[in-house]
């Protein structure tokens, strides 16, 4: 079993959809969880983190975790073609001392 | 604020030879990871100092990878001998102190190919 799992997509959406991605992790004693978005040919950028149960919106990105369940997942309102990218689920492992990426979900947004 | 600093951009070697690429961290920053990124893939942890402490080398291939982190500053990532499944893309990445709940903050990468 990986560490961080996701679906590796592509997932398409219409411009101004909602796009849901999802990711569920391994390690029950992990606190700490990220979303990174990485456009091609450039390097991973933190456009979330969440470390409570619940949900955390911030603009038009909104995290949501459910420890009980082992599963992080990051909804997208309005989606922009601007926001086609791999979305990145990162935890930070029981101790606090290993980020541990998934392999990344591919994200298209067609205008 | 300056960013994560990394070169060289781009490197082609052929299998067997040796290769270095060097990480300036964002000032201050205690932590300094290396991560290596196969296309397709997420980043793999490869090692992560505190400091010029090596808190994880555990998926580092030590017969033929090493790293050092001179002064708690900078640091160099080398590969000796190369071998063709080493073409990735290398990222450097800092944070404040490696605390839990830490973003970090990524370089440019080094793109390596292995021929």
């Amino acid at each position: 079993q990986k560490e961080v799992e996701q679906n590796s997509g592509p997932l398409s959406v219409p411009e101004g959809a909602i796009a849901s991605l999802n990711c569920t992790y391994s390690d029950r004693g992990s606190q700490s969880f990220f979303w990174y978005r990485q456009y091609s040919g450039k390097s991973p950028e933190l456009i979330m983190s969440i470390y409570s149960n619940g949900d955390k919106e911030d603009g038009r990105f909104t995290a949501q975790l459910n420890k009980a369940s082992q599963y992080v997942s990051l909804l997208i309102r309005d989606s922009q073609p601007s926001d086609s990218a791999t979305y990145l689920c990162a935890v930070r492992n029981t101790g606090g001392f290993k980020t541990i990426f998934g392999a990344g979900t591919r994200l298209f947004v067609k205008a | 604020e300056a960013g994560v600093a990394q070169s060289p951009r781009y490197k082609i070697i052929e299998k067997r030879q040796s290769v270095a690429f060097w990480c300036n961290p964002i000032s201050g920053h205690a932590t300094l990871y290396w991560y290596q990124q196969i296309l397709g893939q997420g980043p793999k942890l490869l090692i992560q100092f505190q400091n010029n402490g090596v808190v994880d080398d555990s998926q580092l291939p030590k017969d033929r990878f090493s790293a050092e982190r001179l002064k708690g500053v900078d640091s160099t990532l080398k590969i000796q001998p190369a071998k063709l499944e080493d073409s990735a893309v290398y990222l450097c990445a800092s944070s404040l102190e490696g605390g839990f709940g830490e973003k970090l903050f990524f370089g440019s990468g080094t793109q390596l190919s292995v021929l």
